[in-house]
């Protein structure tokens, strides 16, 4: 059974901190893994991953793939109260964009 | 960039009666659109791939007489609750595969919370 899952589920951190998120998966026909940020509403896209070692960064995000072991991992610099929301991970398992997403985990960013 | 809206953003209805959420891929065409649902403190779960042109197709454990999808043009898909119960009040978004020159992804739409009273 495919599956995607992320740790921790939440952590709460100071301004200024660095986070860094985990996604581990099993899934047939991987194709691509994506970041996404959820605050209020729908997710908005951070980054997608298809090669290994590869990083991407965008500002004070990063993040890269290791396919051979199977997970990513989302970096945040210099956290801001603006970061606090939910992060998801999601794993494209076909060339349709057809997605599994991982439970997410809730960051807090605290003055 | 690439946008998908829905309409409404939010939507009251009664037990019994039936909801029409639409998604629409504003600046590009979107052969296939995918339908999710997110209960509170839960991540995204896949209900439906939209297919233009033919019949949807549904994850398993949701029920396609209920959850009715119709994929009419490149730029609209449409998901019916058919008479809705309060168990069905959660969010539910759309999104759809952009894909372009030199990369793909995947763009939701900015959700539409449906309240079965």
């Amino acid at each position: 059974e495919d599956k995607v899952v992320q740790s921790p589920l939440s952590l709460v951190v100071h301004e200024g901190d660095t986070v860094t998120l985990n996604c581990s998966y099993e899934v047939t026909n991987f194709r691509s893994l994506l970041w996404y940020k959820q605050e209020k509403k729908a997710p908005t896209f951070l980054f997608m991953l298809t090669s290994s070692g590869i990083e991407k960064k965008s500002g004070r995000l990063s993040s890269i793939l290791d396919k051979k072991e199977l997970f990513s991992i989302l970096n945040i610099t210099a956290t801001q109260t603006g970061d606090s929301a939910i992060y998801l991970c999601a794993v494209a398992r076909d060339s349709w964009g057809k997605f599994q997403f991982g439970a997410g985990t809730q960051v807090v960013v605290t003055p | 960039g690439a946008v998908v809206s829905q309409h409404p953003s939010w939507v009251i209805c009664k037990s019994g009666t039936s909801v029409k959420i639409e998604c629409r891929s504003l600046d590009f065409q979107a052969t296939t659109m995918f339908w999710y649902r997110q209960f509170p403190k839960q991540s995204l779960m896949l209900m439906a791939t939209s297919n233009e042109g033919s019949k949807a197709t549904y994850e398993q454990g949701v029920e396609k007489d209920k959850f009715l999808i119709n994929h009419a043009s490149l730029t609209l898909s449409t998901l019916t609750v058919t008479s809705a119960h309060p168990e069905d009040s959660s969010f539910y978004i759309c999104s759809a595969t952009f894909f372009g020159p030199s990369t793909d992804t995947q763009y939701f739409g900015p959700g539409t919370r449906l309240t079965v009273l």
